[in-house]
């Protein structure tokens, strides 16, 4: 069965300073994955997507993952934060057959962006 | 493109109290996803359709919960008989078929449970 560990409930950064928010997965098939980020009092708006083309992928908001099969990962990072990135990010897997897509998501990193 | 739209944003209803969530999807869009978020955790799935057909339901779907689509476009999901554990973001995505389109979130609704 396909999960995902995401290190760290809540993340600190300083304005300026890279952010690095970590996950690792489990599944039994090349997954897919994804980060999703969360404003509070809203849906999860998608970051960017791994779908076994590149293994490097740039999204949105000048952010980018990395997938690195040896060590299942999939860590989510942006070279200098700024204070609208402060919110809670989802890692999430999907090993879907046939079409069918069925995604588990992370518990979430909070990150906060100190002025 | 609209994006997802659910209806309403916020709930509040006593316990026993029957709910009803209204999703509507991106109209391009042939799969339309259910999920529970509760605090600190992430959307934990509920259910999906293909058009109108319901595909797959969580062991989270109690006999409590209903959801339909009934003509594949939007869907409405129902909680009987309300209990406080069922206080939580009841989130509504969709997405084309294909196996590596991403799903598209709408804002949910939050249900309290007083």
């Amino acid at each position: 069965a396909q999960s995902v560990t995401q290190l760290g409930s809540h993340v600190s950064v300083s304005e300026g300073a890279l952010v690095l928010l970590r996950c690792n997965y489990s599944s039994s098939v090349p997954p897919y994955l994804f980060w999703y980020v969360q404003y509070p009092n809203q849906g999860l708006q998608l970051l960017l997507k791994y779908t076994s083309a590149a293994t490097l992928v740039k999204g949105i908001n000048g952010f980018e993952a990395e997938f690195k099969k040896s060590e299942t990962s999939f860590h989510l990072t942006k070279p200098s934060a700024h204070m609208s990135d402060a919110a809670e990010y989802f890692c999430a897997v999907s090993e879907g057959s046939g079409g069918y897509q069925k995604v588990t998501f992370g518990t979430g990193t909070k990150l906060q962006v100190i002025p | 493109d609209t994006g997802v739209s659910q209806d309403p944003r916020h709930k509040i209803t006593k316990r026993g109290q029957n709910v009803t969530f209204r999703c509507d999807p991106i109209s391009e869009h042939n799969r339309l996803y259910w999920y529970r978020q509760t605090l600190g955790q992430g959307p934990e799935f509920l259910t999906y359709f293909q058009n109108e057909a319901q595909l797959e339901k969580s062991r989270l779907l109690s006999d409590r919960f209903s959801a339909e689509r009934p003509k594949g476009s939007f869907s409405t999901l129902e909680i009987q008989r309300t209990e406080q554990g069922d206080s939580a973001m009841y989130l509504c995505a969709s997405s084309f078929r294909d196996g590596n389109q991403p799903q598209h979130f709408g804002d949910g609704t939050r249900l309290s449970i007083l």
